[in-house]
């Protein structure tokens, strides 16, 4: 079967680094997706990876790694607004998206 | 440019009963995406429509819910009768292409309480 995984819940300060895990196992791969969703609110696009490495964006990177089946994304100089879930998605060898069930990440003052 | 549109944004209903969504997706995105989405829990795939045809509806519980995309632009989602488990946001996405790397648009959701 296919399956992502991601921690269920992750706590961080302002102004610090988190940075959350996301491994899978899926038939095929053709890129991972992470979206951000703010609670009540609709997913949004935060990155893309399809080749091995770190995609840098802003304050957030994402990375991957297809042999071991793994990603993170990295968020840097944590704010308030960055309270959200974070969800991982894998496009499978159909295209098809298969989504993870997300990080809640509680930012701290 | 506009982005997804989904009405109702709230719906509360018995069960038993009938409810439909309806969805317009950005202008010229060829393909269109409804997602169930279950406090807690990642979007689940219900429909993805390529133009007016479907691509895939192996998740669509097809005994009680049914999608159209008529003229191959909005859609519609009905779930008739709705049970208690029903009970989720239901999200609307569009990307220009399925079968490459497109990100996806989601409209703000419906979200569905079934008393």
């Amino acid at each position: 079967g296919q399956n992502i995984d991601q921690p269920t819940e992750m706590t961080a300060t302002e102004g610090a680094i988190v940075q959350i895990n996301c491994t899978y196992q899926t038939s095929g791969f053709n890129g991972l997706f992470w979206y951000q969703q703010h609670a009540g609110e609709a997913p949004t696009f935060l990155s893309y990876n399809v080749l091995d490495g770190l995609e840098e964006k802003g304050r957030f990177s994402s990375f991957l790694s297809r042999s071991k089946g793994y990603s993170y994304l990295l968020l840097k100089e944590l704010q308030m607004k960055d309270s959200a879930s974070y969800l991982c998605a894998v496009l499978d060898s159909n295209y098809q998206l298969i989504w993870g069930a997300g990080t809640k990440l509680i930012i701290k003052p | 440019e506009a982005g997804v549109a989904q009405s109702p944004r709230y719906k509360i209903i018995e069960k038993r009963q009938s409810v439909a969504f309806w969805c317009n997706p950005i202008s010229g995105h060829a393909t269109l995406y409804w997602y169930q989405q279950i406090l807690g829990q990642g979007p689940k795939l219900l429909i993805q429509f390529q133009n007016n045809g479907v691509v895939d509806d192996s998740q669509l519980p097809k005994d009680r819910f049914s999608a159209e995309r008529l003229k191959g632009v909005d859609s519609t989602l009905k779930i008739q009768p709705a049970k208690l488990e029903d009970s989720a946001v239901y999200l609307c996405a569009s990307s220009p292409f399925s079968y490459t790397y497109y990100e996806q648009y989601f409209g703000p959701g419906t979200r569905l309480t079934v008393t």
